[in-house]
């Protein structure tokens, strides 16, 4: 059985500064997800990797992906208040994706 | 990627009635998924709908409750059937696109509340 897990789960931050967010997963899984969902809005897709050490990146946002480990991290450069939200990773397991419970992020001026 | 629109955005049911939530995709797609998120919760998978096959639901959910169309490679529709407050959440359909990455969009959601 698939599991995915990720921490922190909540989140407080300063604008400016760094930090990861770490996506383990318990099996094999051809493909690594991002998310983001704002409150009360639907989830939009961030990254897809696929093989390891992938790494993409898109504005102060960044994953990566180690299949040996089975970790995926995102990492948020000089955090601004607009990318606070909730940030899920998913693992590919046949057809569906399994979740992970999300990081809350938020982010103060 | 995929532009998904889902109808109705929201609603407020009475206990015991049924709510069908439709989804239209703007490519044809094979894969669609039916979700539930509870507040502050992540994602459960309902079932999965393709087009020429019965719908194939998680443990948990069964046909009868949530009953699934999917005439072809642009539609679906979900039916909360007999309702409870239990089922008060937000459900989103997705899609997987057949590109290289599979990517899954989803999409805005339907916001349930039965009282």
């Amino acid at each position: 059985e698939l599991k995915v897990e990720q921490n922190p789960l909540f989140l407080s931050m300063q604008e400016g500064k760094n930090y990861t967010i770490y996506c383990n997963y318990s099996t094999t899984s051809d493909r690594l997800y991002w998310y983001r969902q704002d409150p009360g809005k639907s989830l939009e897709s961030l990254f897809v990797l696929l093989s390891n050490g992938a790494v993409k990146q898109e504005g102060r946002l960044m994953a990566s992906l180690d299949t040996k480990a089975r970790l995926s991290t995102l990492h948020i450069t000089a955090a601004v208040h607009d990318l606070s939200a909730t940030y899920f990773c998913a693992a590919k397991l046949n057809y569906q994706l399994i979740w992970g419970a999300g990081t809350k992020l938020i982010i103060k001026p | 990627s995929a532009v998904i629109s889902q109808k109705p955005s929201r609603d407020i049911c009475q206990r015991g009635t049924s709510l069908t939530i439709q989804c239209q995709v703007d490519s044809q797609v094979t894969m669609m998924f039916w979700y539930r998120q509870q507040p502050g919760q992540s994602l459960t998978l309902i079932a999965t709908a393709n087009q020429g096959s019965e719908a194939t639901y998680e443990s948990g959910f069964v046909i009868d409750k949530f009953p699934i169309s999917r005439p072809n490679l642009t539609f679906s529709t979900l039916t909360v059937s007999n309702m409870s407050p239990e089922d008060s959440s937000i459900y989103l359909c997705s899609v997987e696109t057949g590109t290289g990455y599979n990517e899954q969009f989803f999409g805005p959601g339907t916001r349930l509340t039965v009282l």
